[in-house]
């Protein structure tokens, strides 16, 4: 089975800081792919960054970088100088290469972060 | 491109009614998915389809039901609502053979079932 743990329902963290947002995955699947997505107050949801299971290097976007560690099966979310604007619902999701199932993703219960001036 | 479309924003039913949420996407996409969001759930895929004809259950199924006639679109059915179905919805869709198959999401369809 395939399973998201977010073991942090909230989290704290003050301006210009860095945070790190826990993600443990569980597949039995060698070829998977993992995203951490951004939902705001106004409830759409955005997508930061992705992460492939045979990837070298881990991901990085602009201020989010994912630390991908792959034999403890953890995509953990690292956001530098945290802005206000980063306060929100973050969630991890995995999707599992395999057949019909590469159109859909497993979630995560999400991480409500608050960046604090 | 719009994207994602989603229609209603928002609808309140009562128990029993039926409804069709709509979802649209213009970007040629052959996976779409719906999810629905609780309060501490995260999201949970009712239904799911890889292309035109073909579709799939998901996690929830139950009280859902999904046809997918067009590249284009893939309208959720609700039979008769129950309270148990308040929920924000969201479409989603992604394109085969792109590099992390990423998941466009809709703004969402808040409907509370009284």
């Amino acid at each position: 089975a395939q399973k998201i743990t977010q073991t942090q329902p909230g989290m704290f963290v003050q301006e210009k800081e860095a945070v790190t947002l826990d993600c443990t995955y569980d597949t039995s699947d060698p070829s998977y792919g993992l995203f951490w997505y951004k939902q705001p107050s106004s409830g759409e949801m955005i997508f930061l960054i992705y992460q492939g299971s045979y990837d070298q290097q881990n991901a990085t976007e602009g201020r989010y970088s994912l630390n991908f560690q792959k034999a403890r099966k953890s995509a953990n979310l690292v956001i530098s100088a945290s802005q206000l604007g980063d306060s929100a619902m973050y969630f991890c999701a995995m999707r599992v290469d395999r057949g019909s199932t590469l159109g859909r993703l497993y979630f995560g219960r999400g991480t409500q972060l608050t960046v604090w001036p | 491109n719009a994207g994602v479309t989603q229609t209603p924003k928002f609808q309140v039913l009562k128990t029993g009614q039926s409804m069709t949420l709509q979802c649209a996407q213009d970007m040629n996409h052959e996976y779409m998915s719906w999810y629905r969001q609780d309060p501490g759930m995260g999201l949970r895929l009712i239904h799911y389809s890889v292309g035109a004809g073909i579709t799939d259950q998901g996690e929830v199924p139950n009280g859902y039901n999904v046809s997918r006639s067009t590249t284009e679109d893939f309208p959720l059915r609700l039979l008769s609502a129950a309270p148990s179905q308040t929920s924000v919805y969201f479409c989603a869709s992604s394109h085969r053979g792109s590099y992390s198959y990423e998941q466009y999401f809709g703004p969402g369809t808040r409907l509370t079932v009284t």
